[in-house]
């Protein structure tokens, strides 16, 4: 069974600091990868997405995402927060074949300060 | 929005007392997904519908859920007795129209149960 890890259960920043997020999955076959994020009071939203090929990939508001095989992660990144991106951010895993419903990690709440 | 109309928004109910939550995604999208999302547990797969082929039930938490799709559109929810840890926001995906496992979420119906 696959299974998703968010290790920063509540990050908080300041305005232009850089963000990384941790993301670890369990799983031993191929998968895709997705982060989802959350505004307060809104419905969850894609942020970005791997499939295959450039294991970075970039996604909507300057976030990128790199996946590395050999450590089953999936970090969220980017360079420069603001406080329009305080919000929840969910990490996300399926199987591209057999069950297609996605499993999600615990999620992170981004807390940005002016 | 993403597709997904979900209602009621919210509901607070009796313990005991039975609930029912609809989820009505915009049409062509044979799959449908419920997820449960309570406070600090992320998100979890409740029940997965594909197509015409038998509903995949494996994440409902127990005999008091139970879900059914008319005419491959309209899904209902249904918890029976609820109890209190029934608490949570109830989210309804759609697939995505590649079939890669990327889900639009509808604004999710928050039960509390009293």
């Amino acid at each position: 069974a696959q299974s998703v890890s968010q290790h920063n259960h509540h990050v908080i920043l300041s305005e232009a600091a850089s963000l990384e997020l941790g993301c670890n999955y369990s799983y031993g076959g191929t998968v895709n990868l997705f982060w989802y994020v959350q505004y307060p009071g809104q419905h969850l939203q894609l942020l970005l997405k791997y499939f295959s090929g450039d294991p970075l990939v970039k996604g909507i508001k300057g976030f990128e995402a790199e996946f590395i095989k050999s450590k089953f992660s999936f970090n969220l990144r980017k360079p420069s927060v603001q406080w329009s991106d305080t919000a929840e951010y969910f990490c996300a895993v399926n199987a591209p074949t057999g069950r297609r419903a996605l499993t999600f990690g615990s999620g992170t709440r981004l807390q940005v300060q002016p | 929005g993403a597709g997904v109309s979900q209602s009621p928004s919210n509901k607070v109910t009796e313990k005991g007392k039975d609930v029912e939550l609809r989820c009505d995604p915009i049409s062509g999208h044979t799959a449908l997904y419920w997820y449960r999302q309570s406070l600090g547990q992320g998100l979890e797969f409740l029940i997965y519908f594909q197509g015409n082929s038998a509903p995949d039930k494996s994440g409902l938490p127990s005999d008091r859920f139970s879900a059914e799709r008319t005419g491959g559109s309209v899904s209902t929810l249904t918890i029976q007795r609820t109890q209190q840890e029934d608490s949570a926001v109830y989210l309804c995906a759609r697939s995505g129209e590649k079939g890669t496992g990327e889900l639009f979420f509808g604004e999710g119906s928050r039960l509390t149960v009293l």
